[in-house]
């Protein structure tokens, strides 16, 4: 596997359910990403991790709860959420490294909620 | 704050020809970067082009080049010799300064969706 990998591309789930996205990138970087995609909305950042230390948090619901186990994995656990979360849930990570600035994004979770 | 405008959400172009997507931003920094990123129907975001805000040369990437005015904000990307493979939602992106902790937050435009007509 090469680049930013997500799973899984498709979930659907009601709003009682728990489920988790998982990121991992194999390009060696140290800042991970989550970002919501909404239609006719920006790109929305919800999450900044790096070196696995959470350092943004851009008020997302509690609803929404990441864990970053290590600097190539990013998970974001789901749970009890609304239809409006219905969106795509974008992966990205960034190096910090000297003219690498930057993000490379996964393909995405096309997350229903029903 | 950082904004990002996208004035054109949607834009088309017939194939072999060029076409030019507008951005503008707005920022109280000097030193920042601006990105074009593509988004295809299969979704992968990937990076088009990037411009350093300290360089005056606009930079190219093949058939992709940016006219950059920083006095006036303005941020666009020309398409030339369009290809059917260009279709896609063309993504403006600003970076500025560190953010702290090794990461940088981007603020994304709403996007143009760009159609390409054989």
């Amino acid at each position: 596997e090469t680049g930013v990998t997500q799973t899984p591309r498709h979930l659907v789930m009601g709003m009682t359910n728990k489920k988790s996205l998982k990121c991992e990138q194999h390009l060696g970087h140290n800042a991970m990403y989550w970002y919501k995609q909404s239609a006719k909305k920006p790109l929305e950042l919800m999450f900044v991790y790096n070196f696995k230390e959470q350092t943004e948090n851009n008020s997302v619901p509690s609803r929404f709860s990441p864990e970053c186990p290590n600097s190539s994995h990013l998970f974001l656990h789901l749970h009890t959420l609304q239809p409006e979360d219905s969106a795509l849930y974008l992966c990205a990570s960034s190096t910090d490294r000297q003219g690498l600035y930057e993000q490379y994004f996964g393909p995405g979770t096309r997350l229903t909620v029903t | 704050a950082q904004t990002v405008t996208q004035s054109q959400p949607e834009m088309s172009v017939q194939e072999a020809e060029t076409v030019t997507l507008s951005c503008t931003y707005d920022t109280s920094e000097s030193d920042y970067y601006l990105f074009w990123y593509k988004q295809p129907p299969s979704r992968q975001m990937i990076l088009v082009i990037r411009q350093e805000a300290y360089k005056q040369q606009n930079a190219t990437e093949n058939r992709f080049s940016v006219n950059f005015q920083k006095a006036a904000k303005s941020f666009s990307l020309k398409i030339s010799d369009s290809q059917l493979g260009d279709a896609a939602m063309y993504f403006c992106a600003y970076r500025g300064a560190y953010s702290g902790a090794g990461s940088y937050q981007l603020t994304f435009g709403k996007g143009t969706k760009l159609s390409v007509i054989p």
